[in-house]
């Protein structure tokens, strides 16, 4: 079974500029969340959404973090303007509807912004 | 909020050695406690999810507990070798807008010496 796919690994780019980050859960997982880790820290939650749907986003720095997840599958998170304390890991996650699953990371994006 | 506490924050012990590490939280509300493994470089892996109705999980040389009403949970790693070597997380689950969001612990890095 194939794992969540996340891409790119790694993104160095300055402050002000845009990335965007790429996710493919595990296939039939209706659950799929963005986590944050910063170095040293655990991860935290930014977005999570159920299908299509929205869950909770109320972490997301919404003035410079965006999200989406057409067709309930595949999610983009989006920085734009990225600031020096966006630099983390960003770690893309699935499960399986039901609450109290097991969740399943991916390996992560490193984004380093100078 | 729910806040998540990991100790020690690092822990070196020789090979064949018995460990126990520590993880506390705040709300004893939970859904349930998940261990997670981290290394260098990589995604989580889940190692062992404990239901909140349950007071114990066993995989092979690894055994989680739970108290939920002192809001605690220990790992217990039987003969530790040197491939157990990584990061530690630990995460609780609490039910928010019917979703499963995770709160980590900051983690414990573990060092077992050959």
């Amino acid at each position: 079974e194939a794992g969540v796919a996340q891409s790119p690994r790694y993104k160095i780019i300055e402050k002000r500029q845009s990335v965007a980050f790429w996710c493919n859960p595990i296939s039939g997982h209706a659950t799929l969340y963005w986590y944050q880790q910063i170095l040293g820290q655990g991860p935290k939650l930014l977005i999570q959404f159920q299908n299509n749907g929205v869950v909770d986003d109320s972490q997301l720095p919404k003035d410079r973090f965006s999200a989406e997840r057409l067709k309930g599958v595949d999610s983009t998170l989006k920085i734009q303007p990225a600031k020096l304390e966006d630099s983390a890991v960003y770690l893309c996650a699935s499960s399986p509807s039901r609450a109290g699953n097991t969740i399943y990371f991916g390996e992560g994006s490193w984004l380093t912004v100078v | 909020k729910q806040e998540v506490t990991q100790i020690p924050a690092a822990l070196s012990v020789p090979e064949g050695e018995n460990l126990v590490l520590n993880c506390s939280f705040t709300d004893s509300a939970i859904y349930n406690l998940q261990w997670f493994r981290q290394d260098p470089g990589k995604g989580l892996t889940s190692l062992l999810l404990i239901q909140s109705s349950q007071r114990e999980q066993t995989s092979g040389r690894l055994n989680a507990s739970l108290d939920k009403s002192s809001g605690r949970s220990t790992l217990y790693i039987a003969a530790s070798q040197p491939g157990d070597s990584a990061t530690y997380l630990c995460a609780v689950s609490v039910l928010g807008t019917g979703a499963n969001n995770l709160f980590f612990g900051t983690g414990t890095r573990l060092t077992v010496i050959p």
